[in-house]
């Protein structure tokens, strides 16, 4: 296993497409998170996934954006009429829950660009 | 709500001398506290993790931080920077729930010279 893996790494897509992206997690991890990253900030936390289930959304994550992650194992985040707003760095960690584990392991993003 | 403050967006430190990102948290609930760094065009790497314990923590590359609750401070210090540490460093928050989402700070730029 050689991490989390992110597809694709770059993406530019002209306003008002549908774009989607992966993240498959290392396999035993049973948590997946998405954040997002604009320049010169932080990441920001999207959403999470316990197994299959989402857990927690952010207030970021509006109704354009919808995460999946179907039998717990990789992820899609999908983001619908994409607006200018949207040009980020998406950035997917899994992690194995549970107490006193909490070091994640980022992917190294997809970067999407909305034109 | 937790939050953290990187003091400095921009530190620049000569080659072989002490590296000091500066990182203040608030939290309502005892913090598990990180420092990640992050190369161009990358992920975000682990360094090292306060969770319970020993308030001096050792990370990798050289790197350590100390928690120090009354100061609400989780600095990061290096004792002789080189040039690959050069890089966007943030430090994050955790609440002890089993959540375990984090909240990052806005980063530090560490630009080394020779």
């Amino acid at each position: 296993d050689t991490g989390v893996s992110q597809n694709p790494r770059h993406k530019i897509t002209k306003r008002g497409q549908n774009v989607t992206f992966r993240c498959d997690p290392i396999s035993e991890h049973n948590r997946l998170y998405w954040y997002r990253q604009t320049l010169g900030q932080g990441p920001e936390f999207l959403t999470y996934f316990q197994n299959e289930a989402q857990l927690e959304k952010s207030r970021l994550l509006s109704d354009r954006f919808s995460a999946e992650r179907p039998k717990g194992s990789f992820s899609t985040l999908e983001i619908q009429r994409t607006e200018q707003g949207d040009s980020a760095m998406y950035l997917c960690a899994s992690s194995l829950g549970g107490t006193g584990d909490y070091g994640y392991t980022f992917g190294s993003g997809t970067r999407l660009t909305v034109v | 709500a937790q939050s953290v403050t990187q003091l400095g967006s921009h530190v620049s430190v000569s080659e072989g001398a002490l590296v000091l990102l500066r990182c203040n948290y608030s939290s309502s609930v005892p913090p598990y506290l990180f420092w990640y760094v992050q190369y161009p065009n990358q992920g975000l790497q682990l360094l090292l993790k306060y969770t319970t314990g020993a308030t001096l923590v050792k990370g990798i590359n050289g790197f350590e931080a100390e928690f120090k609750k009354s100061e609400t401070s989780f600095h990061l210090t290096k004792p002789s920077a080189h040039m690959s540490d050069a890089a966007e460093y943030f430090c994050a928050v955790s609440d002890s729930g089993t959540a375990s989402k984090l909240t990052f700070g806005t980063g530090t730029r560490l630009q080394v010279t020779l």
